[in-house]
């Protein structure tokens, strides 16, 4: 099956720090990108969809200037938390479609990122 | 609004069959996808279901009828490691994917 992976695995940093996280579709392209954010014993949290060479788009709350992502290639999206707050400590998950099997289509994850900001 | 209902949490012995079940509304429906995700790590794919029916995969069978906006993961000969959450999850016509809030299995010698 395709492989996304994602970097850091986990990271802890100081309030008020940004911290940039990577998500790599490594076997297989992907136009499009997702950005989760889950917290502790709750589902999967849409944050934003990752389009490559094009603006993300943002669910309903999520701050876009705070969680700034860039879709670079069609194998990589960042997301960037910047003034990272111990409210923003989660497990951020990235998930991506295959380009050549369409929109109707499992999503890969990856094995997600444990944010903790201290 | 959208909506996806499954159970919060569910029991079961090793060796026994368990049914997760999934009701969902959406604007539209591309079909729906069954995720199982243990403690600490990222989903992992289960199934895919768009026609009414069931579709057996191993000890994991997944049936979907539209007409009820209903679902249900069926796992047979129960072992450990399938304690985990299942995610259920429908695509709608945006293909966005409405995710329900996960069923906790517990599984017991």
């Amino acid at each position: 099956g395709a492989v996304v992976s994602q970097h850091p695995s986990w990271v802890i940093c100081k309030s008020g720090t940004s911290v940039k996280i990577e998500c790599r579709s490594l076997d297989f392209q992907a136009t499009t990108m997702f950005w989760y954010r889950q917290f502790p014993k709750q589902s999967l949290m849409l944050m934003a969809t990752s389009n490559e060479g094009s603006k993300a788009t943002y669910e309903q709350g999520v701050e876009k200037d705070k969680f700034l992502i860039n879709h670079a290639s069609l194998t990589l999206s960042t997301l960037t938390v910047t003034s990272a707050h111990p409210e923003d400590s989660s497990f951020y998950i990235c998930s991506a479609r295959d380009l050549l099997s369409g929109e109707i289509s499992e999503q890969f994850f990856g094995p997600g990122t444990r944010l903790t900001v201290l | 609004g959208q909506n996806i209902d499954q159970p919060t949490e569910m029991t079961a012995t090793e060796g026994a069959i368990v049914q997760i079940n999934c009701t969902y509304q959406t604007s539209g429906f591309n079909g729906l996808f069954w995720y199982q995700q243990h403690a600490g790590e990222a989903p992992t794919f289960l199934s895919y279901n768009v026609l009414d029916g069931l579709e057996e995969k191993g000890r994991f069978s997944s049936f979907l009828s539209r007409s009820k906006g209903y679902s249900y993961l069926l796992l047979k000969e129960l072992q450990m490691k399938d304690s985990a959450s299942y995610l259920c999850a429908a695509l709608n016509s945006n293909y966005q994917l409405i995710w329900g809030a996960g069923t906790k299995l517990i599984i017991k010698p």
